[in-house]
């Protein structure tokens, strides 16, 4: 069964540095999120994109944060000046264009620890 | 943010048995409910929906009921396996394609 790629499995950075997020949704889906769970909470819509824009976004989704698929394949997660209360999960999820929002697809998911 | 709720932390079912997960949401514009299971190391892996205009789906196994008028889901899992033990969530849809998620309920299925 097709699946969404997550790398890396595990990022370790300190504090006010750049990460960037990796994933490949599905191929022949148009629509790709980010989600996040923080260590005891529950997971958290972050942003959507379509069409190579971003369709929709939470208010978690600030300025430091930005994604972008900068070819066919790839859908990344970029925080520009990481925070301590930024370490969580984050989940990349794709769906196709029949059924946007009703059965993502999520993959594995980045632990993002911040130092 | 407590627009989908899961009031159980946990569940323990013996192995054969049904069960039963429940959830309770407090906004009347979701038109998609979903169960997500998940088990450690992993990304939540979907199970069933149902749309907001039906009260009942059913996918082998799992059986997902909903009551608008008392805004309440549950998930019915017959009958229950040790494979089944992980965590599930409960979620909704609102307008768009944002999915809002509840706290979780560990289930375990004892063999």
């Amino acid at each position: 069964e097709p699946e969404v790629t997550q790398t890396p499995s595990h990022q370790v950075t300190q504090m006010g540095q750049e990460v960037i997020l990796r994933c490949v949704p599905i191929s022949n889906h148009l629509y790709f999120y980010w989600y996040r769970q923080i260590l005891g909470q529950k997971v958290e819509f972050l942003v959507s994109f379509y069409n190579n824009e971003i369709s929709e976004k939470s208010e978690i989704f600030d300025d430091q944060f930005s994604v972008e698929r900068p070819d066919g394949s790839n859908f990344t997660l970029k925080i520009r000046s990481t925070k301590l209360e930024d370490s969580a999960m984050y989940f990349c999820a794709s769906s196709d264009v029949n059924s946007p929002g009703e059965k993502l697809f999520f993959g594995s998911g980045t632990q993002l620890s911040v130092l | 943010d407590q627009q989908v709720k899961q009031n159980s932390p946990s569940l323990s079912v013996q192995e054969g048995r049904i069960s039963i997960l429940n959830c309770d949401y407090t906004n009347s514009m979701f038109d998609y409910f979903l169960w997500y299971k998940k088990y450690p190391a992993e990304g939540p892996t979907f199970l069933i929906s149902i749309s907001s205009i039906k009260d009942k789906n059913e996918d082998g196994r799992f059986t997902v009921f909903l009551n608008k008028s008392a805004k309440h889901l549950s998930l019915h899992i017959v009958p229950s396996q040790p494979g089944d033990s992980a965590v599930y969530f409960c979620a909704a849809r609102e307008y768009g394609n944002k999915l809002v998620f509840g706290a979780g309920t560990i289930l375990r299925v004892k063999s």
